[in-house]
């Protein structure tokens, strides 16, 4: 069965700083991985997502991911980020199978001036 | 074209009372899952419906219940409200057929608050 592991509940950074956001999944088929934002009180919206192909994907708001099928991770990265992006972040899997996606517990960005 | 509409956004229930929770999915989308999310749990899986039918349904007491109907709108009802029921109630459609087609498109909430 399908999991989803975010490592950190919460990541504090300085505005302009990088950052890196980490997923680890578990399955043993191809896998569908996602990352969602949600801003306070609203609902989640896709940042990016990795279907097949190419391993780097590039989503919204200058975010970006890796997909290591070695690791079953699937980290965000953003090289400089802004106050806007403090935000509630989830990552999700959903196997060739399922048809809804298994979301980790979240990461609560928080960028500070 | 228009996004996942929940009505109401913000709800105020009495302990006891029942609530039904609304939302409209995307057009042409046969998909609607329904997730609570609180502070301490985060982001938990209710049921999905396809096609008026429950295909997947999460880890709630039966007091959580749903349908859909024809045209793919669903409808959520919690019954015999408890404290704990508090909490922000998402919405998702998708197109329902799985695989690289799960993701999932969300509506910006109802926010349940039991007193």
């Amino acid at each position: 069965a399908q999991s989803v592991t975010q490592l950190d509940s919460q990541v504090p950074v300085f505005e302009e700083a990088p950052v890196e956001l980490r997923c680890n999944y578990s399955s043993s088929v191809s896998v569908y991985l996602f990352w969602y934002v949600q801003y306070p009180n609203q609902g989640l919206q896709l940042l990016l997502k990795y279907l097949s192909g190419s391993t780097l994907v590039k989503g919204i708001n200058g975010f970006e991911a890796e997909f290591n099928k070695s690791q079953t991770s699937f980290h965000l990265r953003k090289p400089s980020v802004h106050i806007s992006d403090t935000a509630e972040y989830f990552c999700a899997v959903s196997e060739g199978g399922s048809y809804i996606p298994t979301f980790g517990r979240g990461t609560s960005l928080i960028v500070h001036p | 074209k228009a996004g996942v509409t929940q009505t109401p956004r913000y709800l105020i229930k009495t302990r006891g009372q029942q609530v039904t929770l609304s939302c409209s999915p995307i057009s042409g989308h046969r998909s609607v899952s329904w997730y609570q999310q609180t502070p301490g749990q985060g982001l938990q899986f209710l049921f999905e419906y396809f096609s008026e039918t429950q295909r997947n349904k999460g880890n709630f007491p039966g007091r959580f219940s749903g349908r859909q109907f024809s045209n793919s709108r669903s409808e959520m009802n919690v019954s015999t409200l408890e404290l704990g029921d508090s909490a922000l109630y998402l919405c998702a459609s998708s197109p329902g057929l799985g695989g690289p087609n799960t993701e999932a498109f969300f509506g910006q909430g109802t926010r349940l608050t039991v007193v």
